[in-house]
């Protein structure tokens, strides 16, 4: 089947700081990649929707200047947390989308702020 | 947005049994997908259900699709420690909308030898 490859697949920063997330479809061209996040013991909340060379559909309550999102490929999208804070901590996962009626996940991304 | 409930919320159950775990949804659909996460991990894709489909098998997995109701089952028969996870419905709305999942709540599923 299709690999989604997320990296990393944990990270701890210290508040203030920006991380950046990747996602990565390996053997599939991805038209669309998603990107979630998951509070533990929760489920999981679609952030936003890229579309490679435009720009990022996000979801109500999602702040954009905050969780800034690059899908400048087929095969890459990007995730980056900026200034990021304690209440950011949480796990992201990323889905890609290619030619079919499935999205592949990535193995998702704990990050910690500190 | 998150539009799925599962039930019940946590089952606890022995080796050898069966768990019945449900979902249900508020909108059209496209397909429902059933997905395993255990505790800090990804998503492992289970199975795929259209919704012109009714049921459908994958070894020890059944999964049941109502639409006039809005309501999915997923069965798990003779089941195993390693089953012990986190089960989660997501469907996809039958619409254009990118193909975004809604996630349900999820059911934590605890199997004990």
């Amino acid at each position: 089947g299709a690999v989604v490859s997320q990296h990393p697949s944990r990270v701890i920063c210290k508040s203030g700081t920006s991380v950046k997330i990747e996602c990565r479809s390996l053997d599939f061209q991805a038209t669309t990649m998603f990107w979630y996040r998951q509070f533990p013991k929760q489920s999981l909340m679609l952030m936003a929707t890229s579309n490679e060379g435009s720009k990022a559909t996000y979801e109500q309550g999602v702040e954009k200047d905050k969780f800034l999102i690059n899908h400048a490929s087929l095969t890459l999208s990007t995730l980056t947390v900026t200034s990021a804070h304690p209440e950011d901590s949480s796990f992201y996962i990323c889905s890609a989308r290619g030619f079919t009626d499935r999205a592949f996940f990535g193995q998702g991304t704990r990050l910690t702020v500190v | 947005s998150q539009q799925g409930e599962e039930d019940p919320q946590a089952l606890s159950i022995q080796e050898g049994e069966n768990a019945t775990m449900n979902c249900s949804y508020k909108t059209s659909i496209n397909n429902l997908q059933w997905y395993r996460q255990n505790s800090g991990r990804g998503l492992v894709h289970l199975i795929l259900i259209r919704s012109n489909e009714r049921e459908k098998h994958s070894g020890r997995l059944r999964v049941t699709l109502d639409t006039s109701k809005k309501s999915s089952s997923l069965l798990i028969t003779a089941s195993r420690a390693a089953d012990t996870a986190s089960y989660f419905c997501a469907t996809a709305p039958d619409s254009n909308s990118g193909y975004a999942l809604n996630f349900g709540k999820g059911t934590s599923l605890l199997v004990t030898p």
